[in-house]
């Protein structure tokens, strides 16, 4: 298996632009989670979703942000408008049922200007 | 609700020196424990888990953890440090895998 897949590896966008970043978790897990990374707060759970279906987005920014898993091999995470403060690295990751441990991305390095 | 924390935000250590870094989790039941390593630049790997039984766990690189119910702690360990295990170590509780703060290893030479 190819590992969780995330596109792209790096983007560059400018203030109030469009953003969306793209995920594939590796086949037949069940669970598939967002995390963004910062120096200043770390490694933050935005979103997860069981069975493509949001389960706690309690951690989500704000409204700029937004998460589709529209089939069980394919997740997006979008950001509209786009702000300097979304900055940041954002991982993706999946796991199969039960408690087993989580699969990471390489992650997306996001910088908006 | 879960939580878990990592007391240590930086440690230096000398290569070959022994290391622990330290976890406390927050959990009415028994947990089940992680250890991941991110390296720079990189997304994180598992480095060992801990569901049940044998408190002591092995992972990878040479790495083993301890689960001490009684102080709510996973600390992790290795005997002897290598220069290649400057990295950020993070400690997890499922089930909805929230993460600690981390903790960053430099080694000296």
């Amino acid at each position: 298996d190819a590992g969780v897949i995330q596109s792209p590896r790096h983007e560059v966008t400018e203030m109030g632009q469009e953003v969306t970043l793209r995920c594939k978790p590796i086949s037949g897990h069940d669970y598939l989670f967002w995390y963004r990374q910062t120096m200043m707060r770390g490694l933050e759970l935005l979103i997860y979703f069981n069975n493509n279906v949001p389960i706690d987005d309690s951690g989500m920014p704000e409204d700029r942000f937004s998460a589709k898993m529209p089939n069980a091999s394919f997740s997006t995470l979008k950001i509209q408008p786009s702000e300097p403060r979304d900055s940041a690295v954002y991982f993706c990751a999946s796991k199969g049922q039960g408690a087993g441990e989580q699969f990471f991305g390489p992650g997306t390095r996001l910088t908006v200007l | 609700a879960q939580s878990v924390t990592q007391p240590d935000i930086h440690i230096t250590v000398s290569e070959g020196a022994s290391l622990e870094l330290r976890c406390n989790y927050s959990y009415g039941a028994t947990p089940y424990l992680f250890w991941y390593v991110q390296s720079p630049g990189q997304g994180l790997q598992l480095l060992l888990k801990y569901f049940s039984g044998d408190t002591l766990v092995q992972g990878i690189k040479g790495f083993e953890a301890e689960f001490k119910r009684s102080q709510s702690s996973f600390n992790l360990r290795k005997p002897s440090v290598h220069w290649s295990d400057a990295a950020e170590y993070f400690c997890a509780v499922a089930a909805d895998m929230r993460f600690g703060a981390g903790t960053r290893l430099t080694v000296k030479p």
